[in-house]
């Protein structure tokens, strides 16, 4: 199982504010180690939405942002669309597991 | 344009063999890491392992230590994923990334397309 721990679900109307956590440990995110944020559309290969705790890949809508505190992070999506409905999954470096990288479990985003 | 293109779908039998590929253009294919993720069905992402192909430098998850092999030919800009003896287990839709920074931790910005691996007798 993942060392990143992610809510199964978050949901929200239209236009509203989600944020989805991202829980980590001393040995990833705690070691000061970045997180990465991807999107993944059904059926679709996962794209990158925010790399570095709290960077935009161009192209990206400024509707989405990243933070880091102690061993934890957060991807906020702002006035949430139809569109965003898709799997989020958070992405580490854990040095305790002989140096690899580990996503998170993931969560899922219902716009109601 | 940035971009790596996965081989095919495979269907094999338990027991069987397998390599699959990634082919980078539109960079240098020796300066970045190039990793593998699983996605079993209905499930999250697991970071398998990454490679640098300008000298084959490769990493591997604990959980998949010794159960595949990552190589690379620079030659041709091709990166593998490959199983000696494949398990039922192992059906999964694998993707390859590109690492986008000079380190291991760094994120991944462009991704394959992704191979279906289907085993089953």
């Amino acid at each position: 199982q993942s060392v990143l721990t992610q809510p199964p679900s978050v949901s929200g109307a239209p236009g509203q504010r989600v944020t989805i956590s991202c829980t980590g440990s001393s040995s990833n995110i705690g070691a000061g180690y970045d997180v990465h944020w991807y999107q993944q559309l059904p059926g679709t290969a996962p794209k990158l939405l925010i790399y570095g705790n709290s960077n935009r890949p161009s192209g990206v809508p400024d509707r989405f942002s990243g933070s880091k505190s102690g061993t934890s992070a957060s991807l906020a999506i702002t006035g949430l669309q139809a569109e965003d409905e898709a799997d989020y999954y958070c992405q580490s470096y854990d040095s305790s597991l002989s140096g690899s990288g580990v996503f998170g479990t993931g969560t899922k985003v219902t716009v109601l | 344009e940035v971009q790596l293109v996965q081989s095919g779908a495979e269907v094999k039998k338990p027991g069987e063999s397998l390599k699959i590929s990634c082919k980078g253009s539109g960079y240098s294919f020796t300066s970045y890491w190039i990793g593998w993720v699983r996605q079993m069905p209905g499930k999250g992402l697991e970071w398998m392992g990454i490679i640098y192909p300008g000298d084959s430098d490769t990493r591997y998850s604990p959980s998949f230590q010794g159960q595949v092999t990552i190589s690379a030919d620079k030659s041709i800009s091709t990166a593998y994923l490959q199983w000696s003896s494949l398990k039922a287990s192992d059906t999964a839709m694998y993707y390859c990334a590109r690492d986008l920074g000079a380190a291991v931790q760094d994120a991944f910005d462009i991704w394959g397309q992704g191979t279906m691996v289907t085993v089953s007798s």
